[in-house]
């Protein structure tokens, strides 16, 4: 069964700080890797995407993928209150349309 | 990003009644939309894959003859909750897949929120 592993939380951050969520797979098919804010009743919201080995920045946002280590990560510099959300990692397989969400890293940061 | 609507966004309905919802990629053709649906604090659960001009591909677990799903047109895809019940009360998300070759990208429109009382 191909999975996306993430740790739940809440991870909590003061403003300003760096977070930090990470999020493994197990399928070595992956190709492409996707980080997802969903705000408490909202629906997904697309923040960043990466599909070769390194870092990728956007603004505040830089996701990092090690595909040797079947790892992908978000960096979020400066973080503001507005960032408190669920953040989803999804991960596609080669030759899918579909992708495979993990459960999902509740943040929350504190004034 | 490439924008995707949804239409109601809120819905109550009596239950045995039918509800109809509809996905449009509003700047962009998709081939291939996706339903989701998703209970409170819970993940998303993907229920099936609307390809245009074929017939959907349902998750194991999801009665195809209750979640009616169309795929007419290269930017609509409609999901039909036929003969309703309280225990369909979900909120419902599409989403659209942007083929962008080896960096194809999928879009979750804003959701709809079902009652069914």
């Amino acid at each position: 069964q191909k999975e996306v592993e993430q740790n739940s939380g809440p991870l909590s951050v003061p403003e300003g700080a760096i977070a930090s969520l990470n999020c493994t797979y197990s399928d070595r098919g992956s190709q492409s890797f996707f980080w997802y804010r969903q705000y408490s009743g909202k629906s997904p919201e697309l923040i960043m995407s990466i599909y070769s080995n390194g870092d990728k920045e956007d603004g505040r946002f830089t996701a990092q993928l090690n595909k040797a280590s079947q790892y992908v990560s978000l960096l979020i510099r400066d973080s503001q209150p507005s960032d408190s959300a669920t953040y989803l990692c999804a991960v596609k397989r080669a030759g899918s349309y579909q992708l495979t969400f993990g459960k999902g890293t509740k943040l929350s940061v504190i004034p | 990003g490439a924008v995707v609507s949804q239409h109601p966004s809120r819905v109550i309905c009596k239950s045995g009644t039918s509800v109809k919802i509809e996905c449009r990629s509003l700047d962009f053709q998709a081939t291939t939309m996706f339903w989701y649906r998703q209970f409170p604090k819970q993940s998303l659960m993907l229920m099936a894959t609307s390809n245009e001009g074929s017939k959907a591909t349902y998750e194991q677990g999801v009665e195809k003859d209750k979640f009616l799903i169309n795929h007419a047109s290269l930017t609509l895809s409609t999901l039909t909750v036929t003969s309703a019940h309280p225990e369909d009360s979900s909120f419902y998300i599409c989403s659209a897949r942007h083929d962008r070759g080896l960096q194809e990208t999928q879009y979750f429109g804003p959701g709809t929120r079902l009652l069914v009382l």
